[in-house]
């Protein structure tokens, strides 16, 4: 199947810094990346929609200025947490999709990275 | 508003057994559902999709399931293995709606010797 890279894998940072999470795509272009969210014991939240050479469309709730979100290329896709505080500590997710064919039918289906583990202190 | 929901959390199978893994959806626009298995710290990984145009798929030993009318899909694994043991999240999507997924809450599965 199709390969998503994550970076970092983990990340502790001080309360009020920045960190930016990296996500690719390593065998495929994706012109759609996607940022989830996943607290302890809980489904995946969807934070937003990442298209490449366009703005990120953000969830509800989700706060585009906290939470900079970058497509420049078919390969990678940037999360900055800005200003992070404690209460942004968590299990960051990034997918990539891809389209095609398969036996018939259209598929469509979302390859997700290894996550990123968030801890602001 | 949960549209996707997997109503139990934990299923425990022995080895060599059938795993039946269920999830209801209430949105009746989702038209392509995928199962995804995920370990603890890891991302999901991709085991199997279906179309809302078909009411079954096959790879190896899942198999998906799609009762449209019943708004109801399932996951067959078959023979379960202790490496199947992990959660396991249904989700949904809209075509057109640059397949934002919908996800259920997970099941985990424990596939026992």
């Amino acid at each position: 199947g199709a390969v998503v890279s994550q970076h970092p894998s983990r990340v502790i940072c001080k309360s009020g810094t920045s960190v930016k999470i990296e996500c690719r795509s390593l065998d495929f272009q994706a012109t759609t990346m996607f940022w989830y969210r996943q607290f302890p014991k809980q489904s995946l939240m969807l934070m937003a929609t990442s298209n490449e050479g366009s703005k990120a469309t953000y969830e509800q709730g989700v706060e585009k200025d906290k939470f900079l979100i970058n497509h420049a290329s078919l390969t990678l896709s940037t999360l900055t947490v800005t200003s992070a505080h404690p209460e942004d500590s968590s299990f960051y997710i990034c997918s990539a999709r891809q389209g095609g064919l398969a036996g018939g039918s259209i598929t469509d289906t979302q390859y997700f990275g290894p996550g990123t583990r968030l801890t602001v202190l | 508003d949960q549209q996707v929901k997997q109503n139990s959390p934990s299923l425990s199978v022995q080895e060599g057994r059938i795993s039946i893994l269920n999830c209801d959806y209430t949105n009746s626009m989702f038209d392509y559902f995928l199962w995804y298995k995920k370990y603890p710290a890891e991302g999901p990984t991709f085991l199997i999709s279906i179309s809302s145009i078909k009411d079954k798929n096959e790879d190896g030993r899942f198999t998906v399931f799609l009762n449209k009318s019943a708004k109801h899909l399932s996951l067959h694994i078959v023979p379960s293995q202790p490496g199947d043991s992990a959660v396991y999240f249904c989700a949904a999507s809209v075509s057109g709606t640059a397949s934002k997924l919908t996800f259920g809450t997970g099941t985990r599965l424990q596939v026992t010797l």
